[in-house]
C-alpha cells in the first residue's frame, strides 16, 4: 500500500483548524492506519492509531477519522507545540509511511 | 517506563556491513503479542520501515531492502539486532528502533532517540 500525504506544506497561525490528508492506494483494512507527531532533531511521536483512537496523553484537540482509502488527522485549535511534521503509517502484515505533511506557522 | 536506544558505528564505508543494537528497558520481548521494529529516515526525508521482529522471533522486512536484512533479538539481555549489508552513501540516514505494543497491530510507542549512521569512503 503507497499512501499519499497532502498537502506538502499547510500553513497556518496558533488557534486555527489544520486538516491533514492521507490517501491510501487501496483499501485499508481493519482501520490500520496511524498517525505520529516529529519535531526537529526528534523522533517520531504516536499520535493516533486504528485510525482515530488517541494514544496516551495525547491531547483530545488531536482527533483522527477516515476509512477504507481517505483517512484525516484534525487538529481542532493549533497550538504554537503543534507546528510540526506529521507522518501517517499503514500497519498491515508489513509497514508503510507516506512522505509527510509539515505544518509551518503562517 | 519504556526506554529504547540505539546504537553502533557512526560512520562506515561503502560496501561494508552496518550492525545496529537496540537496546530496551521496561518490557521483555519473550511476552507474548509485543515486538520491536527499526524505521530509518535520511536526512530531510520522509520515515521508512525496515524490519520487525516479534515475541515468537517472526520477523518482517521491507520488501525494497529485504535481501540486505536481518533482524535478532536477544532476550536475555533486552537487546534486538539490526544487520545491513553492502552500505551505500544513499543509507546514511537516522535510524530508529521503536517498541511495538499491542498483538496483531505493527504501530510503534515509543520510538528511541535515533543514532545517525553516515555512509562515507
Amino acid at each position: 500500500i503507497v499512501l499519499t500525504q497532502s498537502p506538502g506544506t499547510l500553513s497556518l497561525s496558533p488557534g486555527e483548524r489544520a486538516t491533514l490528508s492521507c490517501r491510501a492506494s487501496q483499501s485499508v483494512s481493519n482501520g490500520f492506519l496511524a498517525w505520529y507527531q516529529q519535531k526537529p532533531g526528534q523522533a517520531p511521536r504516536l499520535l493516533i492509531y486504528g485510525a482515530s483512537s488517541r494514544a496516551t496523553g495525547i491531547p483530545d484537540r488531536f482527533s483522527g477519522s477516515g476509512s477504507g482509502t481517505d483517512f484525516t488527522l484534525t487538529i481542532s485549535r493549533l497550538e504554537p507545540e503543534d507546528f510540526a511534521v506529521y507522518y501517517c503509517q499503514h500497519y498491515g502484515r508489513l509497514v508503510t509511511f507516506g512522505q509527510g505533511t509539515r505544518l509551518e506557522i503562517k | 517506563q519504556i526506554t529504547l536506544k540505539e546504537s553502533g558505528p557512526t560512520v562506515v564505508k561503502p560496501t561494508q556491513t552496518l550492525t545496529l543494537t537496540c537496546t530496551f528497558s521496561g518490557f521483555s520481548l519473550s511476552t507474548s503479542g509485543l515486538g520491536v521494529g527499526w524505521i530509518r529516515q535520511p536526512p530531510g526525508k520522509a520515515l521508512e520501515w525496515l524490519a520487525l521482529i516479534y515475541w515468537n522471533d517472526d520477523k518482517r522486512y521491507s520488501p525494497s531492502l529485504n535481501n540486505r536484512l536481518t533482524i535478532t533479538k536477544d532476550t536475555s539481555k533486552n537487546q534486538v539486532v539490526l544487520t545491513m549489508t553492502n552500505m551505500d552513501p544513499v543509507d546514511t540516514a537516522t535510524y530508529y528502533c521503536a517498541h511495538r505494543p499491542i498483538a496483531g497491530q505493527n504501530w510503534f510507542d515509543p520510538w528511541g532517540q535515533g543514532t545517525l549512521v553516515t555512509v562515507s569512503s
